[in-house]
């Protein structure tokens, strides 16, 4: 049973253009929400995070938005720069246990084109 | 960057040998982990680490064991390998602990191929 799902693997938007990243999970019991970046041939970066407590989260041209009744969350870019082409990966943990223990996504890959 | 360093960066062994895969990092996080990235899958954990000589199992640890004899090096060894064991590895390390959060930094990955 997948708890965190990402049900596109791949989008494409034109640079400029906003982004909309999507993650859905089953487990009412995660209240912290991350999303991660990674380029090929490295690792993941942090990117952003949200807890349950809030419903938006901004920094810069990355928000996070946490719609708990629908335990649904999604990642926008605006605007969308080649430089985001990349794989995205949504993770959701447990505040009152070790948050490294993150349950991840399958990863979205987006592709901005020039 | 979190200063992690995973080594090697690439292995090919063959099924059956044994494989340790090494992490080393110089922030004193008291947690690390070990994932495995497999396409379809996304990141998996093995096993983690709150501690020095302190692991604990993740969800798909069958065939891995672990060793942290000092805060910076965290061991994952594959016993005897197997193909399904191709994959490739993150070590991560995060700050946090119980009733924090704080997110993973991860290194660069081993690709390991067992065949």
């Amino acid at each position: 049973d997948q708890q965190v799902k990402q049900n596109s693997p791949s989008l494409s938007v034109q640079e400029g253009r906003i982004s909309i990243l999507n993650c859905d999970y089953t487990n009412s019991m995660f209240d912290y929400f991350l999303w991660y970046k990674k380029y090929p041939a490295e690792g993941p970066t942090f990117l952003i995070s949200i807890s349950s407590i809030k419903d938006k989260n901004e920094d810069g041209r990355f928000t996070v938005f946490l719609n708990k009744s629908a335990k649904h969350l999604s990642l926008h870019i605006v605007p969308s720069q080649p430089g985001d082409s990349a794989v995205y990966f949504c993770a959701a943990s447990r505040l009152n246990t070790n948050a490294g223990k993150s349950t991840f996504g399958d990863g979205t890959t987006l592709t901005v084109k020039p | 960057d979190a200063g992690i360093t995973q080594s090697p960066r690439h292995k090919v062994t063959e099924t059956g040998t044994p494989v340790t895969l090494r992490c080393h990092q110089t922030e004193n996080h008291r947690y690390m982990y070990w994932y495995r990235q497999d396409p379809g899958h996304g990141l998996r954990l093995i096993h983690y680490s709150y501690g020095v000589k302190d692991t604990d199992k993740g969800e798909v640890s069958d065939g891995y064991s672990v060793s942290r004899s000092k805060t910076e090096d965290f061991l994952l060894t594959l016993e005897s390998a197997t193909s399904s064991q191709t994959s490739v590895y993150f070590c991560a390390i995060s700050e946090s602990g119980q009733g924090k959060s704080s997110p993973l930094h991860f290194g660069n990955g081993t690709r390991l191929t067992v065949t």
